[in-house]
């Protein structure tokens, strides 16, 4: 079984700020690792993703994540912070493996405020 | 390359009434997923269709059911609508890598009056 804890329900940075939203998992096998971002009245996006490999991974819009497997956390961050990136983040767990077949198990979520 | 695509995108319905919403997904993609997010509850998995055939599925009431095409379009039902059911329903295809990376659909959302 996995499970996702976010730290903070809300989080806000001044633009230009670092932002750092964090995210703690619970998987019982080895972990598939996901952050997607959503905007209002829309689906999720992926930001970016841990399979296997390197444990820093790289995502789009400049954010970036390392997978800690000793401290079972999948923080995101991003160096400066822009107005566009207001929104709710939500970190993800799967099984790793291929056998999760479509089931992620989801944070509840960081809405993220920048203010200018 | 289209993305997944989700019909109707708002719709309202009364208690006891049944919804079908349909998903397409992104094209060569034959896993399809389906999710229910509300703020109470956050994002649950339904279900998921792989080649016609549901492969896994949440913890849901058996008044929500799915269904998968040979073109891997789906289809999700709800029965006996309640109150509770008002959600933004979220649809999600993958390629067969196994790697479970999903690309979601921009959703629906249904009201239960």
């Amino acid at each position: 079984a996995q499970s996702v804890t976010q730290l903070g329900s809300h989080v806000s940075v001044s633009e230009g700020a670092l932002v750092l939203l964090r995210c703690n998992y619970s998987s019982s096998v080895p972990p598939y690792l996901f952050w997607y971002v959503q905007y209002p009245n829309q689906g999720l996006q992926l930001l970016l993703k841990y399979t296997t490999g390197a444990t820093l991974v790289k995502g789009i819009n400049g954010f970036e994540a390392e997978f800690k497997k000793s401290e079972t956390s999948f923080h995101l961050t991003k160096p400066s912070a822009h107005m566009s990136d207001a929104a709710e983040y939500f970190c993800a767990v799967s099984a790793a493996g291929g056998t999760s077949y479509g089931k992620l198990t989801f944070g509840q979520g960081t809405i993220l405020t920048v203010h200018p | 390359k289209a993305g997944v695509t989700q019909t109707p995108r708002y719709l309202i319905k009364t208690r006891g009434q049944q919804v079908t919403l349909s998903c397409s997904p992104i094209s060569g993609h034959r896993s399809v997923s389906w999710y229910q997010q509300t703020p109470g509850q956050g994002l649950q998995f339904l279900f998921e269709y792989f080649s016609e055939t549901q492969r896994n599925k949440g913890n849901f009431p058996g008044r929500f059911s799915g269904r998968q095409f040979s073109n891997s379009r789906s289809e999700m039902n709800v029965s006996t609508l309640e109150l509770g059911d008002s959600a933004l329903y979220l649809c999600a295809s993958s390629d067969s890598s196994g790697a479970n990376v999903l690309t979601f659909g921009a959703g629906s959302r249904l009201t239960v009056l």
